[in-house]
């Protein structure tokens, strides 16, 4: 599975957007990004995932860029409760995740 | 509640103990994984099954591990012979089978060895 790469932290202020990047250079043809998040103690919630094309959900849209090789998980409208532990995975056949270390993204009011 | 159910939520034990944790998928998922997490870390892969067959096993997984699923619905993970360096939060996940399926966790059994 594709390594990816994120920033550690970022900060937003509520009521905005809040736009998290990833890098996915070495993603392959099969592998979906995924996005999950993690507030403390509490198991990872699924939030979206793509191929190729954008996806938009209830909780937020990805834009996966043409080549791949990068991702932008958006938050249209930040509130508190987003504060969390972001973390963007490819994965493949398998359905394994492999969790790198994500951003911790802090909302503030 | 239809999520993923793991049990006990948390658990201590005293070094050399032996320990079982459950987790029950989401009824009709195939496929089964166990992570574990130490405290500011992500989750790492520890295994995963699909149905009642364990297809892969990290190299974290050390002989003192081990996991079931004998009928292909719940699924066990036992540790022998517990160490301090065990203490951790231990998640399941669940998904059906295929690419384009997302996997739900559980809430985790968070361990810890005293």
């Amino acid at each position: 599975d594709a390594k990816t790469t994120q920033p550690p932290s970022m900060d937003c202020a509520e009521g905005r957007a809040a736009n998290l990047p990833c890098n996915h250079s070495t993603i392959s043809g099969n592998e979906y990004v995924y996005w999950y998040r993690q507030i403390h103690s509490q198991g990872p919630q699924y939030i979206i995932h793509g191929l190729k094309n954008n996806e938009t959900n209830e909780m937020a849209s990805l834009i996966i860029t043409e080549d791949r090789k990068s991702s932008t998980l958006i938050l249209p409208h930040a509130t508190l409760r987003d504060t969390a532990v972001y973390y963007c995975i490819a994965s493949g056949n398998t359905g394994k995740l492999i969790f790198g270390q994500g951003t911790t993204l802090q909302v503030k009011p | 509640d239809t999520g993923v159910s793991q049990n006990p939520r948390h658990k201590i034990t005293k070094r050399g103990q032996n320990v079982t944790f459950r987790c029950d998928p989401i009824s009709e998922h195939n496929r089964l994984y166990w992570y574990r997490q130490t405290l500011g870390q992500g989750p790492e892969f520890l295994t995963y099954f699909q149905n009642e067959a364990q297809l892969e096993k990290s190299r974290l997984l050390s002989d003192r591990f081990s996991a079931e699923r004998p009928k292909g619905s719940f699924s066990t993970l036992e540790i022998q012979r517990t160490e301090q360096g065990d203490s951790a939060m231990y998640l399941c996940a669940s998904r059906l089978l295929g690419p384009n399926t997302e996997a739900f966790f559980g809430q985790g059994t968070r361990l810890t060895v005293v």
